[in-house]
């Protein structure tokens, strides 16, 4: 099973500023297969990025995704205030898939 | 547009079992995985297994396997898990989520709203 480790586990920003989210795997990910989701209080989990760097439909580009092999990362730019959310990392390519433990992004 | 929907709370004892229900809307059902994805309260996600609602055929996590099972009925578009066995550590919020193929690997791109299951004597 791929254990994927976020970093950090807490991230306190102001609004404007900018987040960089850390997901490091246990062993080699193919970047075809790695996603980061936002979720809020009492609602699912949002697609933000797909196959590392490649934005959902309707997501702002000031969200990034970059990395390869086992360490992969996002990059929220210019913080806006309904961005402050928790965001999981997610493999999906051999299975289990797997989530990160989770970055809560907090003012 | 695009929507799962899924069904209402659920209470339980232990050792029984619960079934959920996702409806599918707005697209060709049987053309998009289904995958279940659960979360306990305060807690991170938790991928359950996946399902291809054309064959029928699924993949369960090693964690769920022989407690999970998941179908679909084509005529009313719509996917179940059902949990068996139920102990008091599967007290959480259960998702579905449609497997959309990007670059030909699944991304979990559209979510149900979840649906809450209860285990307790």
């Amino acid at each position: 099973e791929i254990v994927l480790t976020q970093s950090p586990g807490t991230l306190s920003l102001s609004p404007g500023e900018r987040g960089t989210l850390s997901c490091r795997a246990s062993q080699t990910i193919s970047s075809t297969y790695l996603a980061w989701y936002q979720q809020k209080p009492g609602q699912a989990p949002r697609l933000l990025i797909y196959g590392t760097s490649n934005r959902a439909t309707g997501i702002p580009d000031r969200f990034s995704g970059s990395g390869s092999g086992t360490d992969f990362t996002l990059t929220i730019n210019r913080l806006e205030p309904e961005d402050f959310a928790v965001y999981y990392c997610h493999q999906y390519g051999p299975s289990p898939r797997t989530f990160g433990g989770g970055t809560k992004v907090e003012i | 547009q695009v929507q799962l929907v899924q069904s209402g709370a659920e209470v339980k004892k232990p050792g029984a079992s619960v079934k959920v229900s996702c409806k599918a809307s707005g697209y060709t059902f049987t053309v998009y995985n289904i995958n279940w994805v659960r979360q306990a309260t305060g807690q991170g996600l938790e991928w359950m297994g996946w399902m291809n609602p054309n064959s029928g055929d699924s993949v369960i996590a090693q964690k769920f396997r022989g407690r999970v099972t998941m179908t679909r009925s084509t005529s009313i578009t719509t996917a179940y898990m059902e949990l068996s066995s139920l102990r008091s550590e599967d007290t959480a919020v259960y998702y579905c989520s449609r497997g959309a193929m990007f670059f030909g690997a699944p991304a979990m791109d559209v979510w149900g709203e979840g649906t809450t299951v209860s285990v307790s004597s």
